[in-house]
């Protein structure tokens, strides 16, 4: 049971476009809500996160924004930029116990900025 | 330069091989963890661990086996069991961040190929 769901799988948007990238979870549970960026062939980036008692975070040109009661949170990157070319995951963290904490990560966006 | 190290990047066997995949990391994390990666399919948990000498089974633990004798190191064995062990495979370590919440930082992968 997939329980973060990712969309859309990819992603075309023109350089200096705002990149919209939507995650909803199912589990309650989820305390922690991580995205990261990976460039082919590398290791995921952690790239912003936020928890469920914010409702927006902004570092940079990215904002988390965060709704608790419709159980779904987005990546905004405004002016998006070549650079910006990569995959995103969206993530949901939960306490499984005895000081255990794992990660669930939705299936990817693949975003491409054109020129 | 403190990081996260996998390696081989390139790793190739013969089916029925076992094989494994090793991880180090310099950051003094507690937590270490095992993803794999399929195309489309997002990163999904083998095997974690929170302290030396102990792990715990991920989503998709079948087929793979994992030790934890050093703080440093979580080596990864795919075992002949693994019906599938084509895959890219992300090593990853923890550390609480923030009073409850443990960022995740990944190594570089390894990108493993079964024939």
């Amino acid at each position: 049971q997939q329980q973060v769901k990712q969309s859309p799988q990819s992603l075309i948007v023109q350089k200096g476009g705002i990149s919209i990238i939507n995650c909803a979870y199912e589990n309650t549970a989820f305390d922690y809500f991580p995205w990261y960026q990976q460039f082919p062939g590398k290791g995921p980036a952690l790239l912003i996160a936020i928890r469920p008692d914010v409702s927006e975070k902004k570092e940079g040109r990215f904002t988390i924004s965060f709704n608790k009661s419709a159980k779904q949170f987005s990546l905004h990157i405004m002016d998006s930029q070549p650079g910006d070319s990569a995959t995103y995951f969206c993530a949901a963290e939960i306490d499984s116990g005895a000081g255990s904490y794992q990660l669930t990560f939705g299936k990817g966006t693949k975003l491409s900025v054109i020129p | 330069d403190g990081g996260i190290t996998q390696s081989p990047k390139y790793l190739f066997r013969k089916e029925g091989q076992n094989v494994t995949l090793s991880c180090e990391q310099n950051l003094n994390h507690d937590a270490m963890y095992w993803y794999r990666q399929d195309p489309g399919q997002g990163l999904r948990l083998i095997y974690y661990s929170q302290i030396v000498n102990d792990f715990q089974k991920g989503d998709i633990a079948e087929g793979y086996s994992v030790s934890r004798e050093k703080k440093e190191s979580f080596p990864l064995t795919v075992t002949s069991a693994q019906k599938n062990p084509t895959a890219f495979y992300l090593c990853a370590s923890s550390i609480d961040r923030d009073s409850g919440h443990y960022e995740q930082y990944f190594g570089p992968g390894t990108r493993l190929t079964v024939t």
